[in-house]
This record gives C-alpha cells, sequence and structure tokens, in this order.
C-alpha cells in the first residue's frame, strides 16, 4: 500500500528556516511526480510545489518561489526547504503523490504543522 | 495564473438529495486537466474525480464530473452522511497548478 509519513514541522521565527520530510513507499519513487499543497488554518487548499522526474522539473507557487526548494532524496524520501519564513507560511503541509504522466495528485499523507511566530 | 472559482461556497442539504457544484476557471484547462477532491478535517483529501469526469479507483458512481474549457460541474447523487465535507476542484494542466478555494456541504 502506498503511505506518505510527514514530519519536520514545528514552531519557527519569522525569517527562520525549515526542511520537511516525508517517508514514502509502496510505490516506485522516481516514477511519479511529487507535490507539496499546504492548507493555512481556517484556509482552503494551497498548492506549494511540484517536482517531475528530473531535479530541473520543479514547479513553484509565485507565493514561495525563491524561498522553498522541492528535491528528492535518498531512501524514496521527499523534501521541501523552507527559507525566509514568513507567519502566512503557517499551514499544514501535506506530502502527495502524483500520477506516472501528470502532476495529478492521487494520494496524500496525514501532513505537518509548521507554525511560523515570534 | 489560472483562478479557479467555485460556487456556492457553502451548501446545507439533506441526505438522499442531489447536489451541484460549479468551479470556473480564468483561462482554458488545457488537456480536461481538472480533478475534484473530498476533503474533511483532520483527514487527508482524497481524490475523487481526474480528468474532468473520470472516477478515481474506488470511487461510488454516486459521484460524476463535467464540463470543459473553463466550466465544470461536480454531482453528488443521493448523499450519505458521509459525504459531508469540503470539495475543491484542481486544475494540474498548467504550472502554477491551483485549488478552487472550496465548497462546504453541511447536513440541513
Amino acid at each position: 500500500d502506498v503511505e506518505l509519513v510527514e514530519s519536520g514541522g514545528g514552531l519557527v521565527q519569522p525569517g527562520g528556516s525549515l526542511t520537511l520530510s516525508c517517508a514514502t513507499s509502496g510505490f516506485a519513487f522516481t516514477s511519479f511526480a511529487m507535490s507539496w499543497v499546504r492548507q493555512a488554518p481556517g484556509k482552503g487548499l494551497e498548492w506549494v510545489a511540484s517536482i517531475g522526474f528530473t531535479a530541473e522539473d520543479t514547479h513553484y507557487a509565485d507565493s514561495v518561489r525563491g524561498r522553498f526548494s522541492i528535491s528528492r532524496g535518498y531512501l524514496n524520501t521527499l523534501y521541501l526547504r523552507m527559507d525566509s519564513l514568513r507567519a502566512d507560511d503557517t499551514a499544514r503541509y501535506f506530502c502527495a503523490k502524483g500520477a506516472r504522466q501528470t502532476t495529478l495528485i492521487t494520494f496524500w499523507g496525514q501532513g505537518t504543522l509548521v507554525a511560523v511566530s515570534s | 495564473e489560472i483562478v479557479l472559482t467555485q460556487s456556492p461556497g457553502t451548501l446545507s442539504l439533506s441526505p438522499g438529495e442531489r447536489v451541484t457544484l460549479s468551479c470556473r476557471a480564468s483561462q482554458d484547462v488545457k488537456s480536461d486537466y481538472l480533478a475534484w477532491y473530498q476533503h474533511k478535517p483532520g483527514q487527508a483529501p482524497r481524490l475523487l474525480i481526474y480528468s474532468v469526469s473520470r472516477r478515481a479507483n474506488g470511487i461510488s458512481d454516486r459521484f460524476s464530473g463535467s464540463g470543459s474549457g473553463t466550466a465544470f460541474t461536480f454531482s453528488i447523487n443521493s448523499l450519505e452522511p458521509e459525504d459531508f465535507a469540503v470539495y475543491y476542484c484542481h486544475q494540474y494542466a498548467t504550472s502554477p497548478y491551483t485549488f478552487g478555494q472550496g465548497t462546504t456541504l453541511d447536513i440541513k
């Protein structure tokens, strides 16, 4: 069965950095697009970033471009490096598995909470 | 950026009723790359419909989608108690990929 387990969330000060991890299992990690999606408190879903089949094939929301970086690591792990964090980055961050040919999100993790506050 | 506008924002309905939700895009959604998700509090979202009208694996045929270009709809026949949730449309055709703001289905 597909499993996505996020970790690395927590409380960070404005301007700080955090790296989220997503441990995956149950599928061929390098054969599927992967994404991060977030949900701020009381708000809807917001797509954050996606990565395709090469390290260069990355896409970002305008709100995070230049501050966040998505990457694949060893042991079938997805990462989201977040720099220059702002209060409006406070959200639950979901790791999401894509489809083979598109970034269609077919499966989601439970998410990890990030709070940006002084 | 393709902006997706969902309507209505909230609907209060009773089990057994049929519901239709709307999602309008600010530009054409290419290749019909439009999906619908269900999201309940404290849970991971769940894919229901992709490519406008294709049901995801294991999804009941009570759920259906239609549309093209910039106008899309999502319907649920005969609402069950477990259907009351927030529903989002999502375009995965053009980066930056985007979600609608969501429609909340409440039990009347």
